[in-house]
């Protein structure tokens, strides 16, 4: 089964900080995303790269950057943390002609 | 532009059924649809590919109308398994990239 995993379940974080999400999936799929997702606004897509050091904006990109330095890992960089920045944060990939996503567990983000 | 869905809700006792809506404003290549049980990530269901072929493997149907931007997912004869939030993920030709609905919540009680 392909996987896709994230680094912390839980992630707790001061305003102002710098924080680093981390995704890494182990399947040699060429896409990845990035979203976030609140409760009465569904998952919203921030980034996402379909390639090694291409990246694109998403729905939502504002106050986010990411990284793809290799394929099979996909970074989300809150340059600094701010309240609302607090949510959860679900990292995804597909292979080219795959039929649908595989979702990482999740990174649940608090900023205090 | 994120699809809206319809209802945001729905409370189904078993064996009961119910239907999801999606409409995208946008044209479509296919609809994807996946399930979130609550703590647990997303897990796709099933793909509404342009043309009417659906390929999915839960017992779980749906459909696509393209002329309509619109997809329905139908839970017939709902189990306590069907309980979690359903997402659908309206796709745009040759970009891999989904903005998902809000969701809607179904809760099968016994």
């Amino acid at each position: 089964d392909v996987k896709v995993t994230q680094s912390s379940r839980y992630l707790v974080k001061r305003t102002g900080e710098k924080v680093f999400l981390e995704c890494v999936q182990d399947m040699d799929h060429e896409n990845m995303f990035w979203y976030r997702q609140d409760p009465g606004l569904g998952l919203r897509l921030i980034y996402f790269s379909y390639d090694v050091k291409m990246k694109e904006k998403g729905d939502i990109p504002e106050g986010y950057s990411v990284s793809r330095e290799k394929k099979e890992r996909f970074s989300l960089i809150l340059e600094s943390a701010s309240t609302n920045q607090t949510s959860m944060y679900l990292c995804a990939s597909i292979s080219q002609g795959a039929y649908g996503y595989t979702f990482g567990s999740g990174t649940r983000l608090t900023v205090v | 532009q994120q699809p809206v869905q319809s209802p945001q809700a729905v409370i189904l006792r078993e064996g009961e059924d119910a239907v999801i809506n999606c409409s995208s404003s946008k044209a479509l290549y296919s609809v994807h649809w996946y399930r979130q049980k609550h703590g647990e990530a997303p897990v796709f269901l099933m793909i509404l590919l342009k043309g009417g072929e659906q390929k999915g493997h839960e017992k779980i149907s749906a459909s696509f109308n393209e002329k309509k931007q619109q997809s329905s997912l139908y839970l017939t004869a709902s189990q306590l398994s069907y309980s979690g939030t359903y997402f659908c993920g309206p796709r745009i030709f040759n970009d891999y990239k989904l903005s998902f609905g809000a969701g809607t919540t179904v809760t099968v009680r016994a």
